[in-house]
């Protein structure tokens, strides 16, 4: 089985300055691993994905982040929030050739400020 | 293209009633996942259809099953509810050719309120 962690229920910052949302998990099986947000009141939306490849993904938003497979980490970082960017985001995995089930982390909300 | 519809967006139910949430996924789309998002547990995996053939399936009990039809429209049924089924179902569609995972859309929720 699959799990998500991540550590921070909530992270607030000021707008303008860098964030890190941190995601680490746990499988005994290759995975695939996603970086989902949620604005209040909707469903979620795709933010990013490590399938194979390049470790870093970059998202069209400014959002990346880095697939660590020593430190099963998932790490998502922005160089500059936005006032915009506040909203919950979620890490999930989903085993390789498990089809689209996804086990998600508790969610990370974040708070920019101005 | 129109994105993944679900009706209704919002529903009170009283105990003991049973309850059932449609969802449409984006044309094209043969696989359609249900999930449950509470406050105490987050976002859980119901169950994914594909083809109208259960495909994966989470840990919830027999209360909650689903169904998919030809035109990939999929339906979930919860049975005899308990004020614990109290939270947001959310429904996500993809091409799902495959078994690896394709990015999937989520729809903006059913809210389920059991009294």
């Amino acid at each position: 089985a699959q799990s998500v962690t991540q550590l921070d229920s909530q992270v607030p910052v000021f707008e303008e300055a860098p964030v890190e949302l941190r995601c680490n998990y746990s499988s005994s099986v290759s995975v695939y691993l996603f970086w989902y947000v949620q604005y209040p009141n909707q469903g979620l939306q795709l933010l990013l994905k490590y399938l194979s490849g390049s470790t870093l993904v970059e998202s069209i938003n400014g959002f990346e982040a880095e697939f660590n497979k020593s430190q099963t980490s998932f790490h998502l970082r922005k160089p500059s929030v936005h006032i915009s960017d506040t909203a919950e985001y979620f890490c999930a995995v989903s085993r390789t050739g498990g089809g689209n089930k996804l086990t998600f982390g508790t969610g990370t909300q974040l708070k920019v400020e101005l | 293209k129109a994105g993944v519809t679900q009706t209704p967006r919002y529903l009170i139910k009283t105990r003991g009633q049973q309850v059932t949430l449609s969802c449409s996924p984006i044309s094209g789309h043969r696989s359609v996942s249900w999930y449950q998002q509470t406050p105490g547990q987050g976002l859980q995996f119901l169950f994914e259809y594909f083809s109208e053939t259960q495909r994966n399936k989470g840990n919830f009990p027999g209360r909650f099953s689903g169904r998919q039809f030809s035109n990939s429209r999929s339906e979930m049924n919860v049975s005899t509810l308990e004020l614990g089924d109290s939270a947001l179902y959310l429904c996500a569609s993809s091409p799902g050719q495959g078994t690896s995972p394709s990015e999937q859309f989520f729809g903006p929720g059913t809210r389920l309120t059991v009294l």
